[in-house]
């Protein structure tokens, strides 16, 4: 079964900063991996998401993240944050026919002004 | 965009009574919906997936009978807590899926559930 680990409990950045997520995964096939955000409140909304080809995935908001095999690795980056990216980050995998996710405990962004 | 909804958004409910959630996708089918529950501060974890038309599958450790889910159209399925205690206290989210595969699950914005 396919698993995921975000190192990061919570991470504190300047507005402005960079901003840069761990996430690593456990899975003996290429996983469809995936980076979602949670405002409070709010429902999951997908940041970006891999499949195949390139490694480097855009997203939205000024999101990307890089998938390195070696590495068992998808860490999310945005090259400079604000202070609406506070929130929680879930990095999370999916394999098989049956497209389950599994998440990550999640990473807690707080933005300083 | 493809929307989910849940409601209620919130219930505070006595324990040893059911609660009734549900989850509508807005403007698309979804064959397949998925509940999740999540504690707080922590990560989601699947409790059952939903196909419509047929009896949920339900992850290991999720019992059946507590968490009844019925996915009677492409638009609908609900959760319903039965004899709820307050261990079953928690944030129930769901969400829909297409036919279109795996990039295709969106989220609903969760309900929470506070038994006394």
């Amino acid at each position: 079964a396919q698993s995921v680990t975000q190192p990061d409990i919570h991470i504190t950045v300047s507005e402005g900063a960079s901003l840069e997520l761990r996430c690593n995964y456990s899975y003996g096939a290429t996983p469809y991996l995936f980076w979602y955000v949670q405002s409070p409140g709010q429902g999951l909304q997908l940041l970006l998401k891999y499949f195949s080809g390139d490694t480097l995935v855009q997203g939205i908001k000024g999101f990307e993240a890089e998938f390195k095999r070696s590495q068992s690795s998808f860490n999310l980056r945005k090259p400079s944050v604000h202070w609406s990216d506070a929130a929680e980050y879930f990095c999370a995998v999916g394999a098989g026919g049956d497209y389950k996710l599994s998440f990550g405990a999640g990473t807690t962004v707080t933005v300083r002004a | 965009g493809a929307v989910v909804s849940q409601h209620p958004s919130r219930v505070i409910c006595k324990s040893g009574t059911s609660v009734k959630i549900e989850c509508r996708s807005l403007d698309f089918q979804a064959t397949t919906m998925f509940w999740y529950r999540q504690f707080p501060k922590q990560s989601l974890m699947l409790m059952a997936t939903s196909n419509e038309g047929s009896k949920a599958t339900y992850e290991q450790g999720v019992e059946k009978d507590k968490f009844l889910i019925n996915h009677a159209s492409l638009t609908l399925s609900t959760l319903t807590v039965t004899s709820a205690h307050p261990e079953d206290s928690s944030f129930y989210i769901c969400s829909a899926q297409t036919s279109g595969g795996a990039d295709e699950q969106f989220f609903g914005p969760g309900t929470r559930l506070t038994v006394l």
